[in-house]
């Protein structure tokens, strides 16, 4: 089975700009989830999607937001590009059955720098 | 709210040494605890997860863990390292209600030295 695919896998955006980033989870995972990492802040949740709807929701301000479609891939999209938001995007996905135990497969990431 | 506190921001070690990755918890309901593994330029690997049962757990790569409810702990050992298992690795729980939500620590860096 394939992975984890995330694209595009380097971005670089000027602040005030938006941005969309891509996942495709694995054949037949039903969760994305998203996670931002920073060397200030470490790996932070964002928000999980399933069955088109979003599940959990991180702390994180309304300028980031995400969909899933009907095929299970998702998209994130920050708006309003800030100098903090440079950082390495990281989707996961599981099965989805809505279980704390699952294992989570993450994808490389995107990294986005915002000048 | 859980958070994780990983003692350690860095761990350098000779090749063929035995080595100990902290991972200490907060938490006022139950969790799920975990260990991932991000080799440069790529994404989290799980290496593996304490669910209930035996409180040692085995994972990928000869890596295994321990759980200590009493000391809020999960420390991740190997008896012998490798300079392949120079990484990033992250302890991370989720309360074992409800969806699964990761709160990782900040990482250890481990450096294997030949």
């Amino acid at each position: 089975k394939a992975g984890v695919t995330q694209t595009p896998r380097y971005l670089i955006k000027t602040r005030g700009q938006q941005v969309t980033l891509s996942c495709s989870p694995i054949s037949g995972h039903r969760s994305v989830s998203w996670y931002q990492q920073t060397p200030g802040q470490g790996l932070q949740f964002l928000f999980e999607y399933f069955s088109e709807t979003q599940r959990n929701k991180g702390n994180f301000p309304g300028r980031f937001s995400g969909r899933q479609f009907s095929n299970s891939r998702s998209e994130m999209n920050v708006s309003t590009l800030e100098l903090g938001d440079s950082a390495l995007y990281l989707c996961a996905s599981s099965l989805g059955t809505g279980g704390a135990e699952e294992t989570q497969y993450f994808g490389p990431g995107t990294r986005l720098l915002v000048l | 709210a859980q958070s994780v506190t990983q003692l350690d921001s860095q761990v350098p070690v000779f090749e063929e040494a035995p080595v100990e990755l902290r991972c200490n918890y907060s938490s006022s309901v139950s969790v799920y605890l975990f260990w991932y593994v991000q080799y440069p330029n790529q994404g989290l690997q799980l290496l593996l997860k304490y669910l209930s049962g035996s409180t040692l757990v085995k994972g990928i790569n000869g890596f295994e863990a321990e759980f200590n409810k009493s000391q809020t702990s999960f420390h991740l050992r190997k008896p012998s390292v490798h300079i392949s298992d120079t990484a990033e690795y992250f302890c991370a729980v989720t309360r074992t209600q409800g969806a699964q939500k990761l709160v990782f620590g900040q990482g250890t860096r481990l450096t294997i030295n030949p």
